[in-house]
């Protein structure tokens, strides 16, 4: 099994700031890599897939990037509505896997 | 629009069964690949099962092999996930989900409590 760790746990950001979100595979996953951000109470929405590709409707100012076993999303110019919890999730090979998370909070 | 929605949630005592449902609109369901995906309440996200658009292929995770069946009835575009021997562990919100790359569409959720 695939080993996902997401790093930090929690980031404190003040609206308007970037945010780097770390995300480490145990082993290679190549770019078959996932983001998703869930907010409270809601169900998981897909960001970027394939490492790098934004999915339909998502922001510019969401950005992956990374390939093998070390992996960044990174939001320029935080919004009041992008805090939240992001997940990382690899697709290379069952079983599939998550990170824990990162809390992007209000600084 | 892709819409997925998810029923059958319940309390039910441990070593009791369930079947949920996830009834999906807005897609070629038959070529769809779908999961179940599960959250236990304030963690994190753990992928529960997936099976292919025709139902030939199911993957598990290792903490429901044995115990979790995945299905779909592609007439009825819907998707099921028999879960037999609960336990308490398996408390948690179950989402189904669309896979095409990385999970594009979800469900809102059903809750699943296992409690005495």
């Amino acid at each position: 099994e695939i080993v996902m760790s997401q790093s930090p746990a929690t980031l404190s950001v003040s609206p308007g700031e970037r945010a780097t979100l770390s995300c480490r595979a145990s082993q290679s996953v190549g770019s078959s890599l996932a983001w998703y951000q869930q907010k409270s109470g809601q169900a998981p929405r897909l960001l970027i897939y394939g490492a790098s590709t934004r999915a339909t409707g998502i922001p510019a100012r969401f950005s992956g990037s990374g390939s093998g076993t070390d992996f960044t999303l990174t939001i320029t110019s935080l919004q009041s509505e992008d805090f939240a919890v992001y997940y990382c999730q690899q697709y290379s090979s069952w079983p599939l896997t998550f990170g824990g998370g990162t809390k992007v909070e209000i600084k | 629009e892709v819409q997925l929605v998810e029923s059958g949630g319940d309390v039910i005592q441990p070593g009791g069964s369930l079947r949920l449902s996830c009834a999906a609109s807005g897609l070629t369901f038959s070529r769809s690949a779908m999961n179940w995906v599960r959250q236990a309440p304030g963690k994190g996200l753990e992928w529960v099962s997936g099976i292919s658009g025709s139902g030939g292929d199911t993957y598990y995770a290792d903490s429901v092999k044995g115990r979790f069946t995945i299905s779909r009835d592609n007439s009825k575009n819907t998707l099921y996930l028999q879960m037999n021997s609960l336990r308490a562990e398996d408390t948690a919100v179950y989402y189904c989900a669309k896979r095409s790359w990385g999970f594009d569409s979800w469900g809102q959720g059903t809750l699943v409590t296992v409690s005495s």
